[in-house]
C-alpha cells in the first residue's frame, strides 16, 4: 500500500525551529518525480508550500522561502521539511504528498501534522 | 501567480441531485487541472487529473471537464457520502495554487 506517514508537528513559540518528517511506504521517494509540502490553516482551504525534485531542485512559496527548506533522505525514503523563523501565520496541518510540481497531480497525501506557533 | 477562483463557495443539495463546481483560473493552464475531495478532518483525496481524467478508484459519478481558464467538476446522482469540501488545484506554473474551495451540503 502506498503510503505516506508525517510526523513533528506540535506546538512552537514564534521565532523557533521546527523540523517535520514524512515517511514513504510503497514507493521509493527518491523515484518520484515531485515530492511535495501542502498546509491548511484552522478552518482554511490549501496552500501550498514546497517541492523538491527527484533531481533536487526546490522551489518555495514566497511566503516561506528564506525560512523554510525542504529536504530527503533517500536512503530512510523520508521528506522533511525545515521550518525556522516560524510565525504565528505558519500555524496549520502540514501535509506532505507525491507530485505536487509542474504538470503534476498530488497523490497520495499523507494525514497531515498540526503545527501551532504561539507564545 | 495564477489565481483559482471556485464557484458556488457553499452549496446545500439533495441526494441524486447533479451538482456542478466551477474553478476559473486567471490565465490559460491548458489541462494542468485537478480536483479533490477533502472531508471534514481527512486529508485531501484526488478524484480528477489534468480537467478530465478519473483517477483511480472513484465512483463514475465523478467528471471533470474544460480546458484553458474554464473547467467543471460535476457530480452526477449525489450520494449523501459526498457531502465533503472540493478543491481545484493548478500545476501549470509556479507557485502551485489551490482554489478557495466549494462546500457540499447534503441536505
Amino acid at each position: 500500500e502506498v503510503q505516506l506517514v508525517e510526523s513533528g508537528g506540535g506546538l512552537i513559540q514564534p521565532g523557533g525551529s521546527l523540523r517535520l518528517s514524512c515517511v514513504a511506504s510503497g514507493f521509493t521517494v527518491s523515484s518520484s518525480t515531485y515530492m511535495t509540502w501542502v498546509r491548511q490553516a484552522p478552518g482554511k482551504g490549501l496552500e501550498w508550500v514546497s517541492v523538491v525534485y527527484s533531481g533536487g531542485s526546490t522551489y518555495y512559496a514566497d511566503s516561506v522561502r528564506g525560512r523554510f527548506t525542504i529536504s530527503r533522505d533517500n536512503s530512510k525514503n523520508t521528506l522533511y521539511l525545515q521550518m525556522n523563523s516560524m510565525r504565528a501565520e505558519d500555524t496549520a496541518v502540514y501535509y506532505c504528498a507525491r507530485g505536487g510540481g509542474i504538470a503534476a497531480s498530488v497523490d497520495p497525501w499523507g494525514q497531515g501534522t498540526l503545527v501551532t506557533v504561539s507564545s | 501567480e495564477i489565481v483559482l477562483t471556485q464557484s458556488p463557495d457553499f452549496q446545500s443539495v439533495t441526494p441524486k441531485e447533479k451538482v456542478t463546481i466551477t474553478c476559473r483560473a486567471s490565465q490559460s493552464i491548458g489541462s494542468s487541472l485537478h480536483w479533490y475531495q477533502q472531508k471534514p478532518d481527512q486529508s485531501p483525496k484526488l478524484l480528477i487529473k489534468y480537467a478530465s481524467q478519473s483517477f483511480s478508484g472513484v465512483p463514475s459519478r465523478f467528471s471533470g471537464s474544460g480546458s484553458g481558464t474554464d473547467f467543471t467538476l460535476t457530480i452526477n446522482s449525489l450520494e449523501a457520502e459526498d457531502a465533503a469540501t472540493y478543491y481545484c488545484h493548478q500545476s501549470s506554473s509556479y507557485p502551485i495554487t489551490f482554489g478557495q474551495g466549494t462546500r457540499l451540503e447534503i441536505k
